[in-house]
C-alpha cells in the first residue's frame, strides 16, 4: 500500500523561528493535506494542496505539492506558543478516496 | 468546530465487552470515515461509508463493524474488546467521494481494563 514518511519526528524550537517539516510518499498523489492536532483533540485542516507546484498560504503557513507529485512541505513562520502540536501530512492517490496520513511532527515552541 | 459530532467523549469498560461510537457528520456531507489513533501514534483508516453504502475499507479488524444510517450518522461497533483496542476514535466526513478535505470530530477516547 501507500507509505508516507514524514520528518522530522519531533521539533524543539525557540519563539520566533521558522519551522519546516515534509512529506514524502512512494507513489503519486493527487492531493495533499495538512492538519494540525491538539493533545486529545481531533485534528483540524490547514491547507489543501490539488495541482503539482502549487504553493498555498494560510496566516503564517505555507505548504507546497511537489512536483514529482510525491511529497509536500509545510512552512510556519516566525513561530509562537500556540503552534506547539502534532502536524500531519495526509495524501489522496490516484484510485479510491482513502487517505494517508503520516507518523506526525511534534512541535514544541519554547517561549 | 468542525461541524462533526461524535459521543461519546470518554469510554471505559472491559475486556469482552462490546461498545458503540456514534458520529454525525457534517451538514450535506455524504462520506463518513472512522480512524483509530493509538498512543502516540499516527491514524489508522478504518472503514469509509458514502451515503450508506460501504466504499473503502482499511485496517478494521475483524471484531470491529461499522454502518451508516439513512441520515448519514454513523456507528462504529467493536466487540470481544481486548487492552490493545484502548485508543482515539476519529470519526471524519467529507462532501463526497472520492474524498478531498476531511473534517475530523473530537473524537472517542477508549479505555479498556
Amino acid at each position: 500500500g501507500q507509505q508516507l514518511n514524514q520528518s522530522p519526528q519531533s521539533m524543539f524550537i525557540q519563539e520566533g523561528e521558522d519551522v519546516s517539516m515534509n512529506c514524502t510518499s512512494s507513489s503519486i498523489f493527487n492531493t495533499w493535506l495538512w492538519y494540525k492536532q491538539d493533545p486529545g483533540e481531533g485534528p483540524v485542516l490547514l491547507i489543501a494542496l490539488y495541482k503539482a507546484g502549487e504553493l498555498t498560504s494560510n496566516g503564517r503557513l505555507t505548504a507546497q505539492f511537489g512536483i514529482t507529485r510525491k511529497d509536500s512541505f509545510l512552512n510556519i513562520s516566525a513561530s509562537i506558543p500556540s503552534d506547539v502540536g502534532i502536524y500531519f501530512c495526509a495524501g489522496r492517490g490516484t484510485s479510491g478516496s482513502r487517505l494517508t496520513f503520516g507518523e506526525g511532527t511534534q512541535l514544541t515552541v519554547n517561549p | 468546530d468542525s461541524g462533526v459530532t461524535q459521543t461519546p467523549k470518554h469510554l471505559i469498560t472491559a475486556t469482552g465487552q462490546r461498545v458503540t461510537l456514534r458520529c454525525s457528520p457534517r451538514s450535506g456531507d455524504l462520506s463518513v470515515y472512522w480512524y483509530q489513533q493509538s498512543l502516540d501514534q499516527g491514524l489508522q483508516f478504518l472503514i469509509q461509508y458514502y451515503n450508506g453504502e460501504e466504499r473503502a475499507k482499511g485496517n478494521i479488524l475483524e471484531r470491529f463493524s461499522a454502518q451508516q444510517f439513512p441520515d448519514l450518522h454513523s456507528e462504529l461497533n467493536l466487540s470481544s474488546l481486548e487492552l490493545g483496542d484502548s485508543a482515539l476514535y476519529f470519526c471524519a466526513s467529507s462532501s463526497g467521494s472520492p474524498a478531498n478535505e476531511q473534517f475530523f470530530g473530537p473524537g472517542t477516547r477508549l479505555t479498556v481494563l
